[in-house]
């Protein structure tokens, strides 16, 4: 089983509402990402949890607050979003870090989010 | 910084041709290298995975080479077929500047006709 499964498929929410986004894997990863990704552009790292801790955080607005309850689950929580904000979210996961040669990451199908 | 170029950012080709996917990236300090598939809307499906110290993997119809000192890799698709329509990125995995990280390119988007 290679899945790594993002609830919801599709969000649509209101600059002044708070939702979450959710993803789990059962490969046992210790390594779990969030990407943004706009159309037409590649995906773009937004966090980086390892062995549950936060690792890398690029610099993103605090209106993002990722949370990793356990190696299985990591959310994604949302609050007073701008529209362009309005993206596909990408959930991912590893079996360690992706700079420890032979690490393959795993996608999940994601989350397409529209700010109103 | 690493950088990841992919050339062509698009390609049409007729059913049944052999092609190649090209992805050039700046820094060989790389730990391995991944080519995805992604459909329209869609996540990202991995395809091949190759390690720093190998040169080459296969799956199927798919052949994915590397030459680190040069920074290249090639997607090699044999007799391609409709259903391979799809964008294709190709990531490097490494150590940025805040930790490990995949860097992608900004991807082929291939379009095979029947």
């Amino acid at each position: 089983d290679t899945e790594v499964t993002q609830t919801p498929k599709h969000l649509v929410m209101g600059m002044t509402n708070k939702k979450s986004l959710k993803c789990e894997q059962h490969m046992g990863h210790r390594a779990m990402y969030w990407y943004k990704q706009k159309a037409k552009k590649p995906p773009e790292l937004m966090f980086v949890y390892s062995y549950e801790k936060l690792s890398i955080n690029e610099s993103v607005p605090s209106r993002f607050s990722p949370e990793c309850p356990n190696s299985s689950l990591l959310n994604l929580h949302l609050h007073a979003l701008q529209p362009e904000d309005s993206a596909l979210y990408l959930c991912a996961s590893s079996q360690r870090g992706v700079s420890l040669s032979g690490t393959e990451a795993f996608f999940g199908q994601g989350t397409r989010l529209t700010v109103v | 910084k690493q950088e990841v170029t992919q050339i062509p950012a698009a390609l049409s080709v007729p059913e049944g041709e052999n092609l190649v996917l090209n992805c050039s990236f700046t820094d060989s300090a790389i730990y391995n290298l991944q080519w995805f598939r992604q459909d329209p809307g869609k996540g990202l499906t991995s395809l091949l995975l190759i390690q720093s110290s190998q040169r080459e993997q296969t799956s199927g119809r798919l052949n994915a080479s590397l030459d680190k000192s040069s920074g290249r890799s090639t997607l090699y698709i044999a007799a391609s077929q409709p259903g391979d329509s799809a964008t294709y990125l190709c990531a490097v995995g490494g150590l940025g500047t805040s930790g490990s990280r995949l860097t992608f390119g900004e991807g082929t988007q291939l379009t095979v006709n029947p």
